[in-house]
């Protein structure tokens, strides 16, 4: 079982729709959960970083983590074109400094 | 202040050569990763710093790979006798590795071609 799963596909959103993307991770010791957005051709860059049980909202972003059942997941409201990129879910380590990293889910948005 | 900066960002090299990347943490980030990642695929971890020391190498793909830090700041990351498979972009980042603050920071990459 890998550290860290994204299973869905690329997802397609309408301008001015929610996207929603999960991630699970198999560590029950990860304390650090972070959402990562990369550009095609960019190196990924941080959107948001949660820590505890419940959700994290900064402006359009919602971040939500369930250690009891082992899921991160992103919220993207108003979903504009610009948000179109891939976005990586990554978990600490217990016990290590290295982040485990998801194989990201591709976000599109059509205008 | 600066990020962390990589170099040389394209290198196109022959099978069989020695290449070398660096990456220049930002200040104060004791903490140094690199990760491989190939086209279209997620990052693969590849080895850790803390300081000078590397407490984990375990993503280091085969003995062709090794990789330094001096003086608690640059890296080097060599891959020997290259191989077309070792074409990928080569990621850097770097973080405060304190409680609470493992947010990593990425470096723009350095995108190797092996021909």
């Amino acid at each position: 079982q890998k550290e860290v799963e994204q299973n869905s596909g690329p997802l397609s959103v309408p301008e001015g729709a929610i996207a929603s993307l999960n991630c699970t991770y198999s560590d029950r010791g990860s304390q650090s959960f972070f959402w990562y957005r990369q550009y095609s051709g960019k190196s990924p860059e941080l959107i948001m970083s949660i820590y505890s049980n419940g959700d994290k909202e900064d402006g359009r972003f919602t971040a939500q983590l369930n250690k009891a059942s082992q899921y991160v997941s992103l919220l993207i409201r108003d979903s504009q074109p610009s948000d179109s990129a891939t976005y990586l879910c990554a978990g600490g380590v217990y016990g290590n400094n290295r982040l485990a990293f998801g194989k990201g889910n591709q976000v599109v948005v059509i205008p | 202040g600066a990020g962390v900066s990589q170099s040389p960002s394209n290198k196109v090299t022959e099978k069989g050569k020695d290449v070398e990347l660096r990456c220049d943490p930002i200040s104060g980030h004791t903490a140094l990763y690199w990760y491989r990642q190939s086209l279209g695929q997620g990052l693969e971890f590849l080895i850790y710093f803390q300081g000078n020391s590397a407490p984990d190498k375990s993503g280091l793909p085969s003995d062709r790979f090794s990789a330094e830090r001096t003086g608690g700041s640059v890296s080097t990351l060599t891959i020997q006798r290259t191989q077309q498979e070792d074409s990928a972009v080569y990621l850097c980042a770097s973080s405060l590795a304190r409680s609470g603050e493992e947010t990593q920071y990425f470096g723009p990459g350095t995108r190797l071609l092996v021909l």
